[in-house]
């Protein structure tokens, strides 16, 4: 089966760092994707992980360990327009196409 | 580049009706997912379509089917509405492979009444 576990709320102050955890169980693994979705609007890519490791882009990294299941979404800088609920999604392997199997989100409230 | 569009953007059914939502992917994508959003149940996999075919399929009842057409355009109907299947309903194309992500329209909010 597959089942993705991420908090379902954090805060945060504006200029602090905060890190969103995300763990997976999948019968198969093809990636691992991040996504955010504001209020009221489709989810938007944020970053893939494939392989273990750390991908930056901007002040958002993404970091991912296979042998333990484990993702996080590390927020630099945070704006107020960084307040969000952000995806968690995995790729199984053993299925056939693009898919994606989502966690519940987790809502960032960023206040000043 | 046009993004993915859906249609219609908001939707009032009552128990027992259908409905269809249609979705236009983004040119050159091939592959079309739906997803179902609820407060409670987040995100949730309905189906996805690759070249005219179903290739994938969450656990969603019969009632919830789709359709792909030739120009990669999709349609999914709901039959016999409940309440519960008030939700936002979300589609999003891709490429063909597992590095490319997802590319999601604003969805069609669907309210059962």
């Amino acid at each position: 089966g597959q089942n993705i576990d991420q908090p379902t709320e954090m805060t945060a102050t504006e200029g602090a760092i905060v890190q969103i955890n995300c763990t997976y169980q999948t019968s198969g693994f093809n990636g691992l994707f991040w996504y955010q979705q504001h209020a009221g609007e489709a989810p938007t890519f944020l970053s893939y992980n494939v392989l273990d490791g750390l991908e930056e882009k901007g002040r958002f990294s993404s970091f991912l360990s296979r042998s333990k299941g484990y993702s996080y979404l590390l927020l630099k800088e945070l704006q107020m327009k960084d307040s969000a609920s952000y995806l968690c999604a995995v790729r199984d392997r053993d299925q056939a196409g693009t898919a994606l199997i989502f966690g519940k989100g987790t809502t960032l409230s960023v206040s000043s | 580049k046009a993004g993915v569009t859906q249609t219609p953007r908001y939707l009032i059914k009552t128990r027992g009706q259908q409905v269809t939502l249609s979705c236009s992917p983004i040119s050159g994508h091939r592959s079309v997912s739906w997803y179902q959003q609820t407060p409670g149940q987040g995100l949730q996999f309905l189906f996805e379509y690759f070249s005219e075919t179903q290739r994938n399929k969450g656990n969603f009842p019969g009632r919830f089917s789709g359709r792909q057409f030739s120009n990669s355009r999709s349609e999914m109907n709901v039959s016999t509405l409940e309440l519960g299947d008030s939700a936002l309903y979300l589609c999003a194309s891709s490429r063909e492979g597992g590095s490319y992500e997802q590319y999601f329209g604003p969805g069609t909010r669907l309210t059962v009444t």
